[in-house]
């Protein structure tokens, strides 16, 4: 079965734009969450996605959004991007909700913001 | 914030059982002890979980105190491999997944 892929896999971004960054989950899983990881934060929890809904949400601004599909693949959205914004951004899938099951990782998607 | 307490390094010799220390004292009754690993540059992996009962893959084990306050990741025989940041994970109420800082696990030839 294949993993949790995501894509691209490397971005480099200048301020005030958006990106749009991809994430197929393992196939029959429905949950879909993303993270955002930085030398000085860690791992930080952005929002679940279980069935097109988004379950629940981070502390981060309202630039950062994202949808699930009807195919359990997710998008995540940041705009006006900032220099802080610059992160490993990484999705992880589950069978059902992230809190009762065990999340597989994709590779994380590397934003560099300039 | 974090509702687990790690150590933020530990070493381990080659070949010896690691033993990474979890304190989660807040927990309550239904959440389960999730155990995350991270080798540099990659996504995290799964290692093992449990809600209260001592638990074992062909990873590691899971030991839970009866109080279920602290927990124990056992990696019977470390190699330079298991060389990681060791992340102990308890569901929280609001429902977020918080890592916290983890244990970066150093492991010695």
């Amino acid at each position: 079965k294949a993993g949790v892929t995501q894509t691209p896999r490397y971005l480099i971004k200048t301020r005030g734009q958006q990106v749009t960054l991809s994430c197929s989950p393992i196939s029959g899983h429905r949950s879909v969450s993303w993270y955002q990881q930085t030398p000085g934060q860690g791992l930080q929890f952005l929002f679940e996605y279980f069935s097109e809904t988004q379950r629940n949400k981070g502390n981060f601004p309202g630039r950062f959004s994202g949808r699930q599909f009807s195919n359990s693949r997710s998008e995540m959205n940041v705009s006006t991007l900032e220099l802080g914004d610059s992160a490993l951004y990484l999705c992880a899938s589950s069978p059902g909700l992230a809190l009762y099951n065990e999340q597989f990782f994709g590779p994380g998607t590397r934003l560099t913001v300039l | 914030d974090a509702k687990t307490t790690q150590p933020p390094s530990m070493d381990c010799a080659e070949g010896r059982a690691a033993n990474l220390p979890c304190n989660h004292s807040t927990i309550s009754g239904n959440e389960y002890v999730y155990w995350y690993r991270q080798i540099h540059s990659q996504g995290p992996q799964y290692i093992i979980h449990g809600l209260k009962n001592n638990e074992t893959n062909e990873m590691a084990s899971l030991i839970i105190t009866e109080d279920r306050k602290s927990s124990t990741l056992i990696l019977p025989h470390a190699t330079l491999r298991d060389t990681a940041v060791y992340y102990c994970i308890v569901s929280v109420r609001d429902d977020k997944i918080i890592f916290g800082k983890g244990t970066r696990l150093h492991i010695l030839p």
